[in-house]
């Protein structure tokens, strides 16, 4: 079985501080990771993958996550945060005895004060 | 190219009722997922669909079903509508069984009233 815990339901960040959300992933077999982002009333945007290349992934917008296979976790960050990053971040799994199911966290409401 | 299209944006319904959501899949792409968003929660998966058969299928009831045609658009299908039904239903597309990376619709948000 596969899950997904991202700690903290909400985040607030002043406008140029470091972004830091986290996600720890629970999977008896090596795992593909996702972050995604969902901006009101929209659909999930594709964020970052991981896919047992390169540990750290660099993605749009300025986002990077490191896969820590010895701590199960794939935090997301953002050196210098944007008024426009204001948005809720998805992690999510997949293994590859799941078939394609993505299974998600419960997401992280991101706040950005000016 | 053309990214994964939703139809209806919103729908109300009443309890008892039928409703059909509809996917169009990503140009190129032959893998329609389906996920239900309640208020507040990340999404879950509802069903898969790969070359118009089901391809695997989460912890929901028989009343949610679908269909996935030969051009690889999908319906989505819930009978007996319950208030709990209430949520955004994504779609999400993806190139082949053994692609993971899932691009995902805007979404039809349907109210159970």
């Amino acid at each position: 079985a596969q899950s997904v815990t991202q700690l903290g339901s909400h985040v607030s960040v002043s406008e140029g501080a470091l972004v830091l959300l986290r996600c720890n992933y629970s999977s008896s077999v090596p795992p593909y990771l996702f972050w995604y982002v969902q901006y009101p009333n929209q659909g999930l945007q594709l964020l970052l993958k991981y896919t047992s290349a390169a540990t750290l992934v660099k993605g749009i917008n300025g986002f990077e996550a490191e896969f820590k296979k010895s701590e199960t976790s794939f935090h997301l960050t953002k050196p210098s945060a944007h008024m426009s990053d204001a948005a809720e971040y998805f992690c999510a799994v997949i293994t590859n005895n799941a078939g394609n199911m993505l299974t998600f966290g419960g997401g992280t409401r991101l706040m950005v004060k000016p | 190219e053309t990214g994964v299209t939703q139809s209806p944006t919103h729908l109300i319904k009443t309890r008892g009722q039928q409703v059909t959501l509809r996917c169009s899949s990503q140009s190129g792409h032959n893998t329609v997922s389906w996920y239900q968003q309640a208020l507040g929660q990340g999404p879950q998966f509802i069903f898969q669909y790969y070359r118009e058969e089901e391809n695997g299928r989460g912890n929901f009831p028989p009343r949610f079903s679908g269909l996935q045609f030969p051009n690889y658009s999908s319906e989505l299908n819930v009978n007996a509508l319950e208030l709990d039904d209430s949520a955004l239903y994504l779609c999400a597309s993806s190139r082949g069984q053994d692609t993971y990376e899932q691009y995902f619709g805007p979404g039809t948000r349907l109210t159970v009233t």
